[in-house]
């Protein structure tokens, strides 16, 4: 149980172009899903949160207008990155919360999205 | 703001040797831990977390960390290494502030030497 999937694994576009990122909760619905940003050999960093039907929720220095983020159900949200560069290419790790009232305090993470832009 | 730092970017051991990663944290707030697990282009796998019960808590694959207040450390243990425990691992921190969104360690990369 507890499956996150994420499509594509990775995906090259050109610069300038855009890309979406799916993530999609299998066996449970998810109140909170988590977008992260893995650099090479680096740690996460977390870009944003969203709940199902709400905007998200962007941390400092993350450009909303550029990762574009729908969480349009409770198994599914979505990370566009808009007019992709090269600097934009990265890891893109996504996970997501079950109701604190069944699971508390746990993600489930996807297998992440290797993004190149060229 | 909350805060983890893992000491050594790097650890290596012998196979059945133990292994012991380092974790420390920084929260104004009562923390819950956690440590991950990632192998190569995959996801993070939960090894185990601590959310206020009890200080030492058991994970998967032999895993274990021990919470110390005192120490601000939440350091993970595993008594015998296998070479399938090598493997980059992360220590994370939830900011309920941020709807539990973590906050991770700069990871350690595990090797086992045979």
């Amino acid at each position: 149980g507890a499956v996150v999937s994420q499509h594509p694994s990775w995906v090259i576009c050109k610069s300038g172009t855009s890309v979406k990122i799916e993530c999609r909760s299998l066996d449970f619905q998810a109140t909170t899903m988590f977008w992260y940003r893995q650099f090479p050999k680096q740690s996460l960093m977390l870009m944003a949160t969203s709940n199902e039907g709400s905007k998200a929720t962007y941390e400092q220095g993350v450009e909303k207008d550029k990762f574009l983020i729908n969480h349009a159900s409770l198994t599914l949200s979505t990370l566009t990155v808009t007019s992709a560069h090269p600097e934009d290419s990265s890891f893109y790790i996504c996970s997501a919360s079950p109701p604190r009232t069944i699971v508390p305090y746990e993600q489930y993470f996807g297998p992440g999205t290797r993004l190149t832009v060229t | 703001a909350q805060s983890v730092t893992q000491l050594g970017s790097h650890v290596s051991v012998s196979e059945g040797a133990l292994v012991l990663l380092r974790c420390n944290y920084s929260s104004s707030v009562p923390p819950y831990l956690f440590w991950y697990v990632q192998y190569p282009n995959q996801g993070l796998q939960l090894l185990l977390k601590y959310t206020s019960a009890a200080t030492l808590v058991k994970g998967i694959n032999g895993f274990e960390a021990e919470f110390k207040k005192s120490e601000t450390s939440f350091h993970l243990t595993k008594p015998s290494a296998h070479m399938s425990d090598a493997a980059e691992y992360f220590c994370a921190v939830s900011d309920l502030g941020r709807a539990d969104g973590l906050t991770f360690g700069k990871g350690t990369h595990l090797i086992i030497q045979p």
